[in-house]
């Protein structure tokens, strides 16, 4: 009864380092989400995933890419990392075909660039 | 502009009272569904309550109750008899649809509003 997981749980980078954050979801579930989370900020949109194959800019693309690898899994690279994306990501999942089943988040990844 | 507003950064309210957090939202989408989370300090997401903008009655779950005004476009959070436990930040959320090749949904969030529960 795993929901959704990602990996790792904490990570600290060099600024210029590249790094992937791996989500996988045992739901079944079509769609998927990437997220960050800043002080103040709330949880802003980075990439979202309707299905397997499909990816769409969030309100926060730049400096990130995606990877919807199969249903279960949907990754977020950092291809070079900066101090500005110092935060915590959370990636979701929800079942698109009905509106009204909420999203399952996983734990969270804190990110410190350094 | 924002599609999700909450207007309250934190919130005080004493214990055995209840308490409304203010949501507000604009879509273009005559089919969409509002949520709240609710994220304690221990960081996790948790799912309290939804409102589909069809329904006709608003909706509760427990303690928490959704006042949904949907001409004014408003979905605010009602807790009542507040507990210690409730001190968390809340978050409004909206997924709406959008048409890429078929329907789908994207799931946008508020800023959140940190509330505290006195003793």
């Amino acid at each position: 009864n795993a929901g959704v997981t990602q990996t790792p749980k904490f990570q600290v980078l060099k600024t210029g380092q590249s790094m992937t954050l791996q989500c996988a979801q045992d739901m079944n579930h079509n769609s998927m989400y990437w997220y960050r989370q800043d002080p103040g900020m709330g949880l802003r949109l980075i990439y979202y995933s309707a299905s397997e194959g499909t990816t769409d800019k969030g309100e926060v693309p730049n400096g990130y890419n995606v990877s919807r690898l199969n249903k279960r899994e949907f990754s977020l690279r950092l291809e070079s990392a900066a101090p500005s994306q110092t935060s915590v990501y959370f990636c979701a999942s929800s079942e698109a075909a009905s509106r009204v089943t909420e999203a399952f988040f996983g734990q969270g990844t804190r990110l410190t660039v350094v | 502009a924002q599609k999700i507003t909450q207007t309250q950064p934190g919130m005080f309210v004493q214990e055995k009272e209840a308490v409304t957090l203010d949501c507000t939202y604009d879509t273009s989408d005559p089919s969409y569904g509002l949520f709240w989370y609710k994220q304690p300090s221990s960081g996790e997401m948790i799912f309290l309550i939804y409102q589909g903008s069809y329904d006709q009655q608003n909706a509760t779950e427990g303690r928490y109750s959704l006042n949904f005004q949907k001409a004014r476009k408003s979905a605010n959070l009602v807790i009542s008899a507040s507990q210690l436990g409730d001190s968390a930040m809340y978050f409004c959320a909206m997924r709406e649809a959008y048409y890429s090749g078929g329907s789908n949904y994207k799931l946008t969030f508020g800023k959140g509003t940190l509330l505290t529960v006195n003793p």
